[in-house]
């Protein structure tokens, strides 16, 4: 099965603060997706890459940004965090026919 | 915007019993859905996808697919406790663009 990393696992940050998530793929999977998942919203795209250098718009990317440095490694960035942006966030990566295999999430506090 | 709305928001069944559960897109571009499960705490895993309407079976599962009306469904037959989870359905259209959009999900307890 396909691997997906994701770090930290956990992380506390108080608004205005700089955050970095990251996401890294074994697989070499073209395709890497960012999502929040929250409480009645399942699971929503913040933004989604193809390939190293690309970057696409998903449906919730206010506040975020995202770099796809390789084919491997994926990062959301929030350079100015907001209570708003307390969420779970999960990182997938799309392998044969459109399964997505997601990684073990990142949970963040925004203070 | 595209929408996915799932019903019922959650679903209690006997062990045993059969889990309906429903999923409906707004988009009539959509042509194709998958179900993922997730057990709290842990990350979703596809568990079935349809892409031609009709109807799929693997093992307890089953999905119908309604193209017209854009709905999918999973039952599952024979539920276990260990089939308590987060049920949710994606979609997505045949673009190229591989963008996908969830439901928020049907939470489904199995009580022994």
């Amino acid at each position: 099965e396909a691997a997906v990393t994701q770090s930290p696992r956990n992380k506390v940050t108080v608004t205005g603060g700089n955050v970095t998530l990251s996401c890294r793929q074994t697989n070499s999977h073209n395709y890497m997706y960012w999502y929040r998942q929250d409480t009645g919203h399942g699971l929503r795209l913040i933004h989604y890459s193809y390939g190293a250098g690309n970057l696409q718009i998903g449906d919730v990317p206010d506040g975020y940004k995202a770099t796809r440095t390789t084919q491997e490694d994926f990062f959301l960035l929030l350079e100015l965090a907001s209570p708003s942006q307390t969420s779970l966030y999960f990182c997938a990566s799309r392998g044969n026919q459109d399964t997505q295999y997601f990684g073990p999430g990142t949970r963040l506090l925004v203070l | 915007q595209q929408k996915v709305q799932q019903s019922p928001e959650s679903l209690i069944v006997p062990e045993g019993g059969m889990a309906s559960l429903n999923c409906t897109s707004s988009d009539r571009n959509v042509d194709y859905f998958w179900w993922y499960r997730q057990h709290s705490g842990k990350s979703p895993k596809m568990l079935m996808s349809i892409f031609s309407n009709g109807e799929k079976e693997e093992g307890r599962f089953t999905v119908h697919l309604n193209k017209a009306s854009l709905h999918t469904s999973l039952h599952i037959r024979d539920s276990q406790p260990s089939d308590s989870a987060l049920y949710l359905c994606a979609a997505s259209r045949n673009t190229g663009n591989y963008k996908y959009v969830f439901g928020a999900g049907t939470r489904l307890k199995v009580i022994a």
